[in-house]
């Protein structure tokens, strides 16, 4: 089946630096990204939606200037968190749905999500 | 607006018994899609199944089958010959069909704790 990359798998960075997270389709082409933060036993939240060659749609309070999201091309779609605090440690993941788009249930793929640590 | 309610937080079953997980849902929309995922410790999303809103049958996937009960608003999973690995959190969610490229949304998830 499809596969999603997210890199790196964890980071572990200090309070103010910025991190870079890459998702990427590794064979097939996604037009829509979806970007969720999990904390700790909670669930997965929405926070942005990706789309190839647009700006990205936010969730109501999501910080667009703090989680900056780029999708340049159909296979990589990049997250950055700027100026990271310690309430940003969370679990991130991407989810990404094929070019086909459609009605079908197997076109929305997940990443193995990333740990953020903010020292 | 699309909502999930799972009302289980916790969940213990034993090994080689069945397991109802209960997933009840809000939306709007006239056409639908429910997906069961498990996570398991390492945070993958494991995706196990789905039922379409106009499916007239229940969907099963090997030991997974979902029990649709749309008049309800109900899409409870059910796990049978519950073993050793299934013990992860897992997760209801949908997404709006009407609309092109929706996200999905989650319930809070369930844990469930398979004893030996």
């Amino acid at each position: 089946g499809a596969v999603v990359s997210q890199h790196p798998s964890r980071v572990i960075c200090k309070s103010g630096t910025s991190v870079k997270i890459e998702c990427r389709s590794l064979d097939f082409q996604a037009t829509t990204m979806f970007w969720y933060r999990q904390f700790p036993k909670q669930s997965l939240m929405l926070m942005a939606t990706s789309n190839e060659g647009s700006k990205a749609t936010y969730e109501q309070g999501v910080e667009k200037d703090k989680f900056l999201i780029n999708h340049a091309s159909l296979t990589l779609s990049t997250l950055t968190v700027a100026s990271a605090h310690p309430e940003d440690s969370s679990f991130y993941i991407c989810s990404a749905r094929e070019a086909s788009g459609g009605d079908s249930s197997d076109t929305q793929y997940f990443g193995p999500g990333t740990r953020l640590t903010v020292l | 607006a699309q909502k999930i309610t799972q009302t289980q937080p916790g969940m213990f079953v034993q090994e080689k018994e069945a397991v109802t997980l209960d997933c009840t849902y809000d939306t709007s929309d006239p056409s639908y899609g429910l997906f069961w995922y498990k996570q398991p410790s390492s945070g993958e999303m494991i995706f196990l199944i789905y039922q379409g809103s106009y499916d007239q049958q229940n969907a099963t996937e090997g030991r997974y089958s979902l029990n649709f009960q749309k008049a309800r608003k109900s899409a409870n999973l059910v796990i049978s010959a519950s073993q050793l690995g299934d013990s992860a959190m897992y997760f209801c969610a949908m997404r709006s069909l009407f609309e092109g490229n929706t996200p999905l949304v989650f319930g809070k998830g369930t844990r469930l704790s398979v004893i030996a």
